[in-house]
């Protein structure tokens, strides 16, 4: 199993629905989870980062964490044509030497 | 408060050269990840540094890359006798910390390698 697993895009909604993100990982003992999102050209920009259990709110995103099941989602509220972009999960393995490693994103269009 | 500069941006090397990319991370941070990213595809990690320490180089090639941290000045990776295969964008990030908080990492803005 990879470490950190993405669900498979691209991932069309439209303009003011809810955009629904998901991601896995292996390493039980993962503390730290993030969400960056990158659009083309770009590099990875940071939006969410969450540590316990539970929901997380910024604006739009609500980052969703279940250790238990080692999962973490990411739902954008009222999608905008400007949130089109890949989303990387990254998780921060702290027990192992390798840090920050990141799923393979998921593309987000938004259509109009 | 300066953000994780790179440099340079855009880097053209003829096959057998050298490259050398720089990136110097944010104030107070200590801890710098490099990344290579191929077009249409995803952040592969390369290595993981601290100050004059290498953490963790398993993404490194084995052999033409190398990576440093030094005490003063930035973190360097090197790419000796490049090849087209190396062409790609790479990522630099640095981070307060790698414990169980205030670990996020703010990446720079990318060097685009092309050898040509």
């Amino acid at each position: 199993q990879k470490e950190v697993e993405q669900n498979s895009g691209p991932l069309s909604v439209p303009e003011g629905a809810i955009a629904s993100l998901n991601c896995t990982y292996s390493d039980r003992v993962s503390q730290s989870f993030f969400w960056y999102r990158q659009y083309s050209g770009k590099s990875p920009e940071l939006i969410m980062s969450i540590y316990s259990n539970g929901d997380k709110e910024d604006g739009r995103f609500t980052a969703q964490l279940n250790k238990a099941s080692q999962y973490v989602s990411l739902l954008i509220r009222d999608s905008q044509p400007s949130d089109s972009a890949t989303y990387l999960c990254a998780v921060n393995l702290v027990y192992y030497g390798q840090n920050f490693v990141f799923g393979p994103g998921t593309r987000l269009s938004v259509l109009p | 408060n300066a953000g994780v500069m790179q440099n340079p941006r855009h880097l053209v090397r003829r096959r057998g050269q050298e490259a050398r990319l720089r990136c110097s991370p944010m104030k107070g941070h200590s801890h710098v990840y490099w990344y290579r990213q191929l077009p249409e595809e995803g952040l592969k990690f390369m290595v993981y540094l601290q100050k004059e320490n290498i953490i963790d180089e398993s993404g490194m090639p084995k052999e033409r890359f190398s990576a440093e941290f030094p005490k003063e000045g930035p973190s360097i990776l090197r790419i000796q006798q490049v090849v087209r295969g190396d062409s790609a964008a790479y990522f630099c990030a640095s981070s307060l910390t790698s414990g169980t908080v205030n670990t996020e990492a703010f990446f720079g803005q990318g060097t685009r390698l092309t050898v040509v």
